[in-house]
């Protein structure tokens, strides 16, 4: 069976333009996660989705960070206006349970979004 | 606020001796850690966990400890092997929480 996906794999835009990042999640999961890994640093947590609604969106970094999912399954991440500072690797990951015991999260490889 | 902590930005081990990485955390409310390893260009995978409940848990040549009063967690690798070189993150959760907090990784490297 397909892991997640993540497209696209790599993303150069120009500062102040909008991005959308696309992840498929493994079938049948239904809790989505977002997260970022800017250079040299962890893993950073953006935000939760369980089925289409997000119960926890606070590590989303400013207004400009949004993020939906559709039919339990797709989800995206818009970032509006990017600035330098948004450059890192976005990484998506699916569970089949939130996050539960024997459940762990499954990660795509990765979305490497660089602003110039 | 960093509430998972990993304090050795990189080891380095020979081949055939144990690797043992470390993990510290500060919220005595997470009941759930576990570890993944992550290659370069690939997203984090999943090792090992270990609930609140037990203070061992082991599969094959890794084995994940638990230390509540200490707060503190390891990974131990046994023996270690090159292919175990990977970036190796803690993280830690409570129990159908939602999201879950990562550590700052460990780089291991491993020498033949």
């Amino acid at each position: 069976g397909a892991g997640v996906s993540q497209s696209p794999s790599n993303k150069v835009t120009e500062k102040g333009k909008d991005v959308e990042l696309r992840c498929d999640p493994i079938s049948g999961h239904t809790a989505l996660y977002w997260y970022r890994q800017s250079l040299g640093q962890g893993l950073e947590f953006l935000i939760y989705f369980q089925g289409n609604s997000a119960p926890d969106k606070s590590g989303l970094p400013s207004d400009r960070f949004s993020a939906e999912r559709t039919g339990g399954s797709v989800s995206t991440l818009t970032i509006q206006r990017t600035q330098q500072e948004d450059s890192a690797v976005y990484l998506c990951a699916s569970s089949l349970a939130g996050t539960a015991y024997n459940s762990p999260l499954h990660f795509g490889n990765g979305t490497r979004l660089t602003v110039t | 606020d960093q509430q998972v902590k990993q304090n050795s930005p990189s080891l380095s081990v020979q081949e055939g001796r144990i690797s043992i990485l470390n993990c510290d955390y500060t919220n005595s409310m997470f009941d759930y850690f576990l570890w993944y390893k992550k290659y370069p260009a690939e997203g984090p995978t999943f090792l090992i966990s270990i609930s609140s409940i037990k203070d061992k848990n082991e599969d094959g040549r890794f084995t994940v400890f638990l230390n509540k009063s200490a707060k503190h967690l390891s990974l131990h690798i046994v023996p270690s092997q090159p292919g175990d070189s990977a970036v190796y993150f803690c993280a830690a959760n409570k129990l159908l929480g939602g999201k879950l907090i990562f550590g700052q990784g460990t780089e291991l490297s491993v020498k033949p």
